[in-house]
């Protein structure tokens, strides 16, 4: 069964620092990586999506890596704003036959003004 | 195009008594899937559906929980009788396909959820 793991759970950073949230899995064997943002009380948004064939996406700001052997993804965000505060999850497609997503527990990020 | 809708947003009742939650998918999304959220598990596949079918109910945690996808615009996730540990997000997603229909492209879409109480 995939496990997923962000770390760190928290992170509080001033305005305008690039900063590093990771995701780690056990199982190597995964269709695609998604990283999304959700705001609170809010639905989850899709920021990035990673195939499994691909080692980086980047949308503005963001820049997400996957290094499958390791079993490791970052989401880098560069010159961090207040309006980037909000939790990160990280989520992948793996085999087993199931076709949904398996979740981390997410990042809550922080970022001072 | 709207999003993936949700509804009530809120919901609060007392143990015991039924709930039904409502999500309408994006149009011409095939595959719809219900999740809930807890600060302890996190997020989790509770089931989904593929044209309307349900193809895994794996993650339906009991057999007080129950879902149906009448048609491709409409979807519910009924819980009967509710009881204080259901209380959490339901979130509700879409998507034009998935990986292991041949697509690993294709992101899920979410709704806003819905927050259950439950006395």
């Amino acid at each position: 069964k995939q496990e997923v793991t962000q770390i760190p759970a928290a992170l509080s950073v001033p305005e305008g620092e690039n900063l590093v949230l990771n995701c780690s899995f056990t199982d190597s064997a995964i269709y695609n990586l998604q990283w999304f943002r959700q705001d609170p009380g809010k639905g989850l948004t899709s920021l990035l999506l990673i195939q499994s064939s691909q080692r980086e996406q980047t949308s503005g700001r963001l820049n997400a890596s996957l290094d499958k052997s390791s079993g490791r993804s970052t989401l880098y965000i560069a010159a961090s704003q207040p309006g980037d505060s909000a939790t990160y999850l990280c989520a992948m497609y793996s085999g087993g036959g199931a076709d949904g997503l398996t979740f981390g527990k997410g990042t809550h990020l922080i970022i001072q003004p | 195009d709207a999003g993936v809708i949700q509804s009530p947003r809120h919901e609060v009742t007392e143990m015991g008594q039924e709930v039904t939650l409502r999500c309408k998918p994006i149009s011409g999304h095939d595959y719809l899937f219900w999740y809930r959220q807890t600060m302890m598990r996190g997020l989790e596949l509770l089931i989904y559906f593929n044209n309307n079918v349900p193809i895994d109910d794996s993650g339906m945690p009991e057999d007080r929980f129950s879902a149906k996808m009448p048609n491709a615009s409409f979807s519910t996730l009924k819980i009967q009788p509710s009881e204080p540990r259901d209380s959490a997000v339901y979130f509700c997603a879409s998507s034009f396909s998935t990986p292991l229909a041949g697509f690993s492209n294709q992101p899920q879409h979410f709704g806003d959820g819905t927050r259950l109480s439950i006395l």
